[in-house]
């Protein structure tokens, strides 16, 4: 599988963003895709698991869906803090094997 | 509270080992299968293996098989990663992450990360 992102997108302070991430993938579109924050300087977050689900302590201002091979990331009500590099995952079930997207630079401005 | 803990990266020459651990704590660890992901420094992440909960069932991306071990401790819930004919291509922070799997495989708690180096 290949996932591919855009490499970034801005939007000002209380706006909406969404970042999409397209499969071409050996699953044909039935994969599930995850997505994951990393702030500068810290770890990866989990931020939306199979496809549209959040973890626990994940504000609700982050939400995904999934329709054939394009995934995407909706994020409202921006923060400056939710600046940072969004990455889209997923488990090739075919290959065995774990993929990422390249990552989106989100910019607060 | 999951906490996962690298340790051993450092500075090394091509061609050299080192091997990285990654502790486990606030989680059942043979219960979780286990991850390493790596990433360049400014670059992006990078899927590098996996190991099942109990170490039976073990996958590599391709650009370190015969080159990288994975492996884990459930004793001491400890995970390695043991890295031979290190190239500067392996130079990268890398994670350790657990593995939540029902519907499809997610990394869902990380490491802070350890940086290997490989530079003569």
């Amino acid at each position: 599988s290949v996932l591919t992102q855009p490499p970034s997108v801005s939007a000002a302070p209380g706006q909406r963003v969404t970042i999409s991430c397209s499969e071409s993938s050996s699953n044909s579109g039935k994969s599930y895709v995850s997505w994951y924050q990393q702030v500068p300087g810290a770890a990866p977050k989990l931020l939306i698991f199979e496809n549209d689900r959040r973890p626990s302590g994940i504000p609700d201002r982050f939400s995904g869906s999934k329709s054939g091979t394009s995934a995407t990331l909706v994020i409202t009500g921006l923060q400056t803090g939710d600046e940072a590099d969004y990455y889209c995952g997923t488990w090739d079930s075919v290959l065995s094997l774990g993929v990422f997207g390249g990552g989106t630079k989100l910019t607060v401005v | 509270e999951v906490q996962l803990l690298e340790s051993g990266g450092g500075l090394v020459q091509p061609g050299g080992s080192l091997r990285l651990s990654c502790g486990g704590s606030g989680f059942t660890f043979d219960t979780k299968a286990m991850n390493w992901v790596r990433q360049v420094p400014g670059k992006g992440l990078e899927w590098v293996a996996t190991i099942s909960g109990f170490g039976d069932t073990i996958y590599y991306t391709d650009s370190v098989k015969g080159r990288f071990t994975i492996s884990r401790d459930n004793s001491r819930n400890l995970l390695f990663l043991q890295m031979n004919s290190l190239r500067a291509d392996d130079t990268a922070i890398y994670y350790c992450a657990t593995m939540w799997i029902q519907l499809s495989p997610t990394f869902d708690n990380w490491g802070q990360g350890t940086l290997v180096t490989v530079s003569s």
